[in-house]
């Protein structure tokens, strides 16, 4: 119940096109799910973050879909560009844990 | 600068050598963590702690140790119970528990 699922694995996407990640939980008690971007060698940073009472946040090209009924959320990057290419992770938090997906390894190819 | 340093960035040990892993914030943030992050995983949390002289175990706590003195550090023991030390290790540390983690920039361990 503690579990994030990360879903795809890896993804390759052409420049200026829509990148999607997708997450799903269990644990209702979640009530903070953070995106982070993680470069090779570095450590993660965070892009983004939700509370379950908003169904959608967007900070520039970076926008988070939340469905609360559904116990789902997703990552879109739009105008996708070479430099987003990283490894992303979704994550979610109750209480005193932050539980990480499995991550989701970006190719954006120009 | 506000932020987290980690140090050393590469460590190399001998099998059966203990070896602790640096952690130090002056976000005067709370809640502290350590990670263990293998390739092509996620991240796989061993400790973490809320308050001074209080911490907890995660999901893979065998084989580690942890202090927390100061609120400012979490020092990380890897010991020689510890069967496959070699992995990438983070710490983060948030403003409360749980909470929008901010990330240290990793040990490399290697263990040989």
């Amino acid at each position: 119940q503690q579990q994030v699922k990360q879903s795809p694995q890896s993804l390759i996407v052409q420049k200026g096109g829509i990148s999607i990640i997708n997450c799903a939980y269990e644990n209702t008690a979640f009530d903070y799910f953070p995106w982070y971007q993680q470069f090779p060698g570095k450590g993660p940073a965070l892009l983004i973050a939700i509370r379950p009472d908003v169904s959608e946040k967007k900070e520039g090209r970076f926008t988070i879909s939340f469905n609360k009924s559904a116990k789902q959320f997703s990552l879109h990057i739009m105008d996708s560009q070479p430099g987003d290419s990283a490894t992303y992770f979704c994550a979610a938090s109750a209480a005193d844990k932050l539980i990480f997906g499995t991550g989701t390894r970006l190719q954006v190819f120009p | 600068d506000g932020g987290i340093t980690q140090s050393p960035k590469y460590l190399f040990r001998k099998e059966g050598q203990n070896v602790t892993l640096s952690c130090e914030q002056n976000l005067n943030h709370d809640a502290m963590y350590w990670y263990r992050q293998d390739p092509g995983q996620g991240l796989r949390l061993i400790y973490y702690s809320q308050i001074v002289n209080d911490f907890q175990k995660g999901d893979i706590a065998e084989g580690y140790s942890v202090s927390r003195e100061k609120k400012e550090s979490f020092p990380l023991t890897v010991t020689s119970a510890q069967k496959n030390p070699t992995a990438f290790y983070l710490c983060a540390s948030s403003i409360a528990q749980g909470k929008g983690a901010f990330f240290g920039q990793g040990t490399r361990l290697t263990v040989v």
